[in-house]
């Protein structure tokens, strides 16, 4: 079973701090790894995304890690301000998204 | 353009009554496929439509149904409603769906539905 491993389920990080969120795939077919963020009562919106051949992409305070021969992958959120406090998911994709299950973010002043 | 719409947003029904929920997709948009997404197992994939056929399908059972139109609308229908059925059910649209292309899926809202 295609599986998407997310960590950590929650986390709490003060205005101005680095948010890591990370996530782990076992099958090599996955070509295409997009973040997704979750506000609540609302449908998940996409944030990121990332191919298999590049290591690193960067939009504005976000970036995500790709470490192919690990399997890996990580969103990183730079000077994490409140109104980042959602829910974030890692997804990739074959010929359907496979979702991790989530990270609680919650970013305090 | 218009976003992803789903209705309803919100439902209420009982034990062993059947649903339908509706999507309407970006314009222009052919694939929806369709989430659930709850607390204890996150979002999983329940099928993609595109072109009015099903094209893929997740581990769902035979419950859980669903069409496309040929204005590339889709309906999702749960029959024999059971309480674990509670869930934000969510819509996605992408221009084809097609994985070479890594195109991006656009969420609705999503309809909650809680099964009594």
């Amino acid at each position: 079973q295609q599986q998407v491993k997310q960590s950590p389920q929650s986390l709490i990080v003060q205005k101005g701090g680095i948010s890591i969120i990370n996530c782990a795939y076992e099958n090599t077919a996955f070509d295409y790894f997009p973040w997704y963020q979750q506000f609540p009562g609302k449908g998940p919106a996409l944030l990121i995304a990332i191919r298999p051949d590049v290591s690193e992409k960067k939009e504005g305070r976000f970036t995500i890690s790709f470490n192919k021969s690990a399997k890996q992958f990580s969103l990183h959120i730079m000077d994490s301000q409140p109104g980042d406090s959602a829910t974030y998911f890692c997804a990739a994709r074959s010929y359907q998204l496979t979702f991790g299950k989530g990270t609680k973010l919650s970013v305090i002043p | 353009k218009a976003g992803v719409t789903q209705t309803p947003r919100y439902l209420i029904k009982t034990r062993g009554q059947q649903v339908t929920l509706s999507c309407s997709p970006i314009s222009g948009h052919r694939s929806v496929s369709w989430y659930q997404q709850t607390p204890g197992q996150g979002l999983q994939f329940l099928f993609e439509y595109f072109s009015e056929t099903q094209r893929n399908k997740g581990n769902f059972p035979g419950r859980f149904s669903g069409r496309q139109f040929s204005n590339s609308r889709s309906e999702m229908n749960v029959s024999t409603l059971e309480l674990g059925d509670s869930a934000l059910y969510l819509c996605a649209s992408s221009p084809s769906g097609t994985s070479g292309n890594q195109e991006t899926q656009y969420f609705g809202p999503g309809t909650r539905l809680l099964v009594l």
